[in-house]
């Protein structure tokens, strides 16, 4: 399984968009990417997950260059709300067990 | 649509004693499942997984155990609880091994 690195910590401003950058360089050919977010004394909730290029959804965007070997998780318009601790993760497409490793997130705080 | 839930929310168990968490998922059959630890301040760490019915993998060395009695039930046990048990469970969810895992409430647990 791939392992993934990304900063512990970053600041932010309401209203600011944030990107955090996940490095992944030993990610195999059919590893998906995907990112969860988790506030204190919750489980992990599902961001975005992507394979190549650029996915958007209601809540993010996530962009991954063509080596795969990194991807970027856009949040748009941050809002208080969303300090969190966001995980960036890479597991195997369907058949798999589903394995994944979670590293130790970035934890994002949004100030006013 | 699918659900899952864990139970108890919180619970707090003297040294030694034995330990029973569980976790149920609606509205899906057959579902990987899978029991995941977090320390405070902490990443979350694979405990065990599930593919299906008394089908379980261990993924670290310890004093727990899982079962799965029936398809959307999967348990975690422990015969004597030490102090380093203590945590946050999360129990988790996917339609087979596409990397989209769906996470419980968790079960806030302290040994004293």
């Amino acid at each position: 399984l791939a392992k993934t690195t990304q900063p512990i910590s970053m600041d932010s401003y309401e209203g600011q968009e944030v990107n955090i950058t996940c490095s992944h360089n030993n990610i195999a050919t059919n590893d998906y990417i995907t990112w969860y977010q988790q506030f204190p004394s919750q489980g992990p909730r599902f961001i975005i997950q992507g394979y190549k290029t650029k996915v958007t959804n209601e809540v993010a965007s996530l962009f991954i260059p063509a080596d795969r070997k990194s991807s970027t998780l856009s949040l748009p318009r941050v809002s208080l709300s969303d300090t969190a601790v966001y995980y960036c993760l890479v597991g195997h497409g369907s058949g798999n067990t589903g394995k994944l490793i979670f590293g130790q997130g970035t934890t994002l705080q949004v100030k006013p | 649509s699918q659900t899952i839930h864990q139970w108890p929310a919180t619970l707090v168990q003297p040294v030694g004693s034995p330990l029973s968490l569980e976790c149920t998922v609606e509205g899906t059959s057959n579902p990987n499942l899978y029991w995941y630890r977090q320390a405070a301040g902490r990443g979350l760490q694979l405990l065990f997984y599930s593919v299906g019915i008394g089908q379980i993998s261990s993924e670290v060395p310890q004093n727990l155990s899982a079962s799965r009695p029936q398809d959307r039930q999967f348990i975690l046990s422990s015969k004597k609880l030490l102090l380093s048990d203590s945590g946050f469970y999360l129990c988790a969810w996917s339609k087979g091994g596409t990397g989209t895992q769906y996470f419980g409430p968790g079960t806030r647990l302290l040994v004293l």
